[in-house]
């Protein structure tokens, strides 16, 4: 267990319709990281969130926002679905600078979204 | 334009024997090197990592060797167990853009009986 928590596991919906997902970081970790997997692909970098404030911004469409609370948890809302969008959404959670020199990321679950 | 590159999408291994994952990048300018392992229904989880000054990190059963002239990476299981069954990513990070992970596409490694 990461100690990333992810809401939720599975998420059926339709074309043009908007989910919001949600994630708690691990205890104490200030930033937060949304990724999208797609079938048999990495793991895409969305963006990314410290302490409140977006850091980050990978190749998210923008159709698709986040933030983060004062609680450190994050939403992850996805509007005007596509088919295309059905993937895997991770999100990851990780202290500013570990001290290992990088920012080692905790992963959860992940949440399946599947637009049909 | 992909800069981390698994060119195996799966890789099939007897069980005791040696499991080699490939890696191959672009950027030169990376910092460091990591290994993620991932289970089917579990998030990714952290391996090994290599830092960009270094050529050899071995912990325990893995080892990950940099080979920079080539820029090429890889992760030497030794001896394989069955509990290695899994997808393994290559990702880098360049420290000057926060620290962001780039991907590889995965390996998924099979350890037969």
């Amino acid at each position: 267990d990461s100690g990333v928590t992810q809401t939720p596991k599975h998420l059926i919906t339709a074309t043009g319709q908007r989910v919001t997902l949600r994630c708690s970081p691990r205890s104490g970790d200030l930033s937060v990281y949304w990724y999208q997997q797609s079938l048999d692909q990495g793991l895409q970098f969305l963006i990314q969130y410290y302490n409140g404030e977006e850091r980050a911004k990978g190749n998210i469409l923008e159709r698709f926002s986040a933030q983060q609370f004062p609680d450190l948890h994050s939403e992850l809302n996805l509007s005007s679905l596509e088919l295309g969008d059905s993937a895997l959404y991770f999100c990851a959670s990780s202290v500013e600078v570990g001290t290992s020199g990088y920012n080692e990321q905790f992963f959860g679950p992940g949440t399946r979204l599947t637009v049909l | 334009d992909q800069q981390v590159k698994q060119n195996s999408p799966s890789l099939s291994v007897q069980e005791g024997r040696i499991s080699i994952l490939n890696c191959d990048y672009t950027n030169s300018m990376f910092d460091y090197f990591l290994w993620y392992k991932k289970y089917p229904a579990e998030g990714p989880t952290f391996l090994i990592s290599i830092s960009s000054i270094k050529d050899k990190n071995e912990d325990g059963r893995f080892t990950v060797f940099l080979n920079k002239s080539a820029k090429h990476l890889s992760l030497h299981i030794v001896p394989s167990q069955p509990g290695d069954s899994a997808v393994y990513f290559c990702a880098a990070i360049l420290m000057d853009s926060n620290y962001q992970l780039i991907w590889g596409a995965g390996t998924k490694l099979i350890i037969k009986p």
